[in-house]
């Protein structure tokens, strides 16, 4: 266990819907990422946020944003979604927003159908 | 432009077996080599970090090792539980500590 929380673990919904990621640090981490993963992909960068400011933006679509909380916990949310966004969203934690290693959450599936 | 590749694709080792498997980058301004390993449907689990040239790093069965262009993860007397996907990632410079992933090598140790 990272722990590093996401939530749901599975999201099932349909074309031109909107859906919110959640994830919660690792007690003491300042930065989250997120990533995602899809079968022809592999893992891509999206964005990052540190202490609650965007530090990093990867390939993220405009449909795509995000926001990190005073608590430091962290939201992705996807919107106008299509058949080419089901994959899964990972989100991951540092100390810092400099070479720390990145933990990383068990993931949150979303199939979009 | 920054690029981290691995091979094999997939590997396939009898139990004792021991291989080796090859991360090659091309990372500007490298500020670390990360090796995690993945289960299906799970998070990547982190495994190793290699900040220069010549480090090596050991943990049960698996030895990091570093060059300045490429990053070898040896797997000595693999069991079968160490069958995963193997992930490298180079982490960029400058103000982010963006991670370029490759795209694994699936590794599978029959008993």
């Amino acid at each position: 266990d990272s722990g590093v929380t996401q939530t749901p673990k599975h999201l099932i919904t349909a074309t031109g819907q909107r859906v919110t990621l959640r994830c919660s640090p690792r007690s003491g981490d300042l930065s989250v990422y997120w990533y995602q993963q899809s079968l022809d992909q592999g893992l891509q960068f999206l964005i990052q946020y540190y202490n609650g400011e965007e530090r990093a933006k990867g390939n993220i679509l405009e449909r795509f944003s995000a926001q990190q909380f005073p608590d430091l916990h962290s939201e992705l949310n996807l919107s106008s979604l299509e058949l080419g966004d089901s994959a899964l969203y990972f989100c991951a934690s540092s100390v810092g927003a400099g070479r720390d290693t990145q933990y990383f959450g068990p993931g949150t599936r979303l199939t979009v159908l | 432009e920054d690029q981290v590749t691995q091979s094999p694709e997939a590997l396939r080792l009898q139990e004792g077996e021991s291989s080796s498997l090859n991360c090659s980058y091309t990372v500007s301004g490298l500020r670390g080599l990360f090796w995690y390993r993945q289960d299906p449907g799970k998070g990547p689990e982190f495994l190793f970090t290699l900040y220069s040239a010549g480090e090596e790093k050991e943990k049960e069965r698996l030895k990091a090792t570093l060059t300045k262009k490429e990053s070898f993860l040896h797997i000595t007397a693999p069991k079968p539980e160490d069958s995963a996907t193997y992930l490298c990632a180079g982490g960029l410079g400058g103000a982010t500590n963006k991670l370029i992933f490759g795209t694994g090598t699936l590794l599978a140790v029959q008993p």
